[in-house]
């Protein structure tokens, strides 16, 4: 299995510009949902689904949108970027349910987004 | 405010020695923890888990120590190796609709050959 796996690794974009950010798992997952890493922080949740066709905000929403089609892929879009938002990205899965969720989530390798 | 912290951002520690990582969470409804191990460049990546029902739970070289009276949980790495050098996640998950997850900042090991 791949696990999560999370595209492009690295990028760059103008203040303005849009971009969507793509997340895909095969572990056949509920739960999705995206964080970003800034240095001396702990990640911090943007938005969050718990399954296809439905999606919820998380601690840091603003600026980020997502959708759920399928449960295999969560992209996250950057609407018009902003040096604010550079930072590490991770997208992560695990099971959902009142028992399935007390379960470790499987995180990608990120993507790495600088906003100049 | 209710956070998952850590009392020390770095630790060093000699080839061979054991690493104590500590972490203190204020959330006495949270019943799952998770310490994470995140590497350079790489996304975080599960050790090993406790649920509050228990105290102590063992893995292959670590072992979490849970104390709920002072709300503390903590991760002991023996004859810590220089492949364990990365930074350490605490976490908690809180049964507050969606089971989320809230992480600490992080602590970094460096472990000296």
């Amino acid at each position: 299995n791949a696990g999560v796996t999370q595209t492009p690794k690295f990028q760059v974009l103008k203040t303005g510009q849009s971009m969507t950010l793509q997340c895909a798992q095969d572990m056949n997952h509920e739960y999705m949902s995206w964080y970003r890493q800034d240095p001396g922080m702990g990640l911090r949740l943007i938005h969050y689904s718990v399954g296809a066709g439905i999606t919820d905000q998380g601690e840091v929403p603003n600026g980020y949108n997502v959708s759920r089609s399928t449960t295999e892929d969560f992209p996250l879009r950057l609407l018009s970027a902003a040096p604010s938002q550079t930072s590490v990205y991770f997208c992560a899965s695990r099971p959902f349910g009142q028992a399935a969720s007390r379960q470790p989530q499987h995180f990608g390798d990120g993507t790495r987004l600088s906003i100049l | 405010g209710e956070s998952v912290g850590l009392h020390l951002p770095t630790l060093s520690v000699q080839e061979g020695d054991n690493s104590i990582i500590n972490c203190a969470y204020s959330n006495s409804a949270s019943d799952y923890f998770i310490w994470y191990k995140q590497e350079s460049g790489k996304g975080p990546q599960f050790i090993i888990d406790i649920r509050s029902n228990m105290d102590k739970r063992q893995g292959q070289r670590v072992t979490v120590l849970l104390n709920k009276t002072v709300k503390h949980l903590s991760l002991q790495i023996a004859a810590t190796q220089p492949g364990d050098s990365a930074v350490y996640f605490c976490a908690e998950l809180r049964n507050t609709g969606g089971f989320k997850t809230i992480f600490g900042a992080g602590t970094r090991l460096f472990v000296k050959a």
